[in-house]
């Protein structure tokens, strides 16, 4: 069973700090992976998808790297801001339309 | 937004009643799915629809069924609500205009309560 986990479950950094959130699978028969972001009470916000065959995919401050070898993704947020505040899903896809979800990391940046 | 809406948005009901809830989209795309959001568990699917007429299980379908009459509205319902139906439920949309990978956009989501 696909397995999909998100280290570490919260997170708390100062203002402008560049940061790393990460999420690791089981299955490395992966389609694509997606990053959403979820504010409290609110539904999910797509982020970034990125596809198996590439290996980076950027959107403005955000960059999201793909490791199908070693099972990893990587969501990079640099020069952190207090409305980044919220929680960060990743999502993983096979060869079928569904997605598994990990846990999200809650990240909380200081002002 | 990605023109998807969840009606109703919060719901308290008893134990045993029926409950259905609605998802529209604009956006004409194939796939529209539910799932259902708990703390410690995250984001399970619960049914999904390939096109009218067409769904098919996820990992948690027990105790919930879904219809698909049109493109636009996907309808969950809870045949006989339980206390374990607590949570919030949120819909999403794909297909391939959303990008080659079927990029999936979420509604807002349904608090639902079982008392």
């Amino acid at each position: 069973k696909q397995e999909v986990t998100q280290i570490p479950a919260a997170l708390s950094v100062p203002e402008g700090e560049n940061l790393v959130l990460n999420c690791s699978f089981t299955d490395s028969a992966i389609y694509n992976l997606q990053w959403f972001r979820q504010d409290p009470g609110k539904g999910l916000t797509s982020l970034l998808l990125i596809q198996s065959s590439q290996r980076e995919q950027t959107s403005g401050r955000l960059n999201a790297s793909l490791d199908k070898s070693s099972g990893r993704s990587t969501l990079y947020i640099a020069a952190s801001q207090p409305g980044d505040s919220a929680t960060y899903l990743c999502a993983w896809k096979g060869a079928t339309n569904k997605l598994i979800f990990g846990t999200g990391t809650l990240l909380a940046v200081q002002p | 937004d990605a023109g998807i809406t969840q009606s109703p948005r919060h719901k308290v009901t008893e134990t045993g009643t029926p409950v259905t809830l609605r998802c529209h989209q604009t956006e004409n795309h194939r796939y529209m799915y539910w799932y259902r959001q708990d703390p410690g568990h995250g984001l399970r699917l619960i049914h999904y629809s390939y096109g009218v007429k067409d769904t098919d299980k996820g990992e948690v379908s027990d105790g919930y069924s879904v219809s698909r009459s049109k493109t636009e509205d996907f309808l969950l319902t809870l045949e006989s609500a339980t206390s374990s139906q607590t949570s919030v439920y949120f819909c999403a949309i794909s297909g391939p205009r959303t990008g080659r990978n079927y990029e999936q956009y979420f509604g807002p989501g349904t608090r639902l309560t079982v008392t």
